[in-house]
């Protein structure tokens, strides 16, 4: 069974804090990481993919895979109110069209 | 260039009725899958159509059914509705164009009562 693992918070900062999301995968073949963003009531939006070790940066967002230890992060710098939402983790075991698997999310609120 | 389109965009219906979902999947894909996403959960995968034929298939009962289109369009069927079947229902649409990365549609709220 696939598993990914979230804590479902709710994980509260300050505006303009660092907010860091953190996500853990059980198959060792998984080789996408996706991060998504769900406002209340809304579909996932796609905000970063990620396949190799390292970080990777996109604007306030930076997600970190560390394959070895089975864990992907997302930061968000310089959080905004706006971003206040569910953030899905979501692994696939390996490139092309292969159902993703997703976490519970974690729930983020940014406080003015 | 038009998204994921989905409809309706919320229905409800009663226990043991059936419900047809559509989706029209983004320009130039041509891979759609279906996920269910029940309150406070991630969304969780049913199916996935290529090639107007089912290619892959999550854990869901046979109530679950679904069909591709020559124009890559696709429909969700759920018969005999149970009161658990009541969710989010996302359709996602990729194709080698956007390599493995999928987008969703907004869903489709279905209410079952």
């Amino acid at each position: 069974q696939k598993e990914v693992e979230q804590n479902s918070g709710p994980l509260s900062v300050p505006e303009g804090a660092i907010a860091s999301l953190n996500c853990t995968y059980s198959d060792r073949g998984s080789q996408s990481f996706f991060w998504y963003r769900q406002y209340s009531g809304k579909s996932p939006e796609l905000i970063m993919f990620i396949y190799s070790n390292g970080d990777k940066e996109d604007g306030r967002f930076t997600a970190q895979l560390n394959k070895a230890s089975q864990y992907v992060s997302l930061l968000i710098r310089d959080s905004q109110p706006s971003d206040s939402a569910t953030y899905l983790c979501a692994v696939t075991p390996n490139s092309g069209n292969t159902p993703l698997v997703f976490g519970k999310g974690t729930r983020l609120s940014v406080i003015a | 260039d038009a998204g994921v389109t989905q409809s309706p965009t919320h229905l409800i219906k009663t226990r043991g009725q059936q419900v047809t979902l559509r989706c029209s999947p983004k320009s130039g894909h041509d891979t759609v899958s279906w996920y269910q996403q029940a309150l406070g959960q991630g969304p969780q995968f049913i199916f996935q159509y290529y090639e107007e034929e089912e290619r892959q298939r999550g854990n869901f009962p046979d109530r679950f059914s679904g069909h591709q289109f020559p124009n890559y369009s696709s429909e969700l069927n759920v018969n005999a509705l149970l009161l658990g079947d009541s969710a989010l229902y996302l359709c996602a649409s990729g194709g080698t164009s956007s390599g493995n990365t999928i987008y969703f549609g907004e869903g489709s709220w279905l209410t079952v009562v």
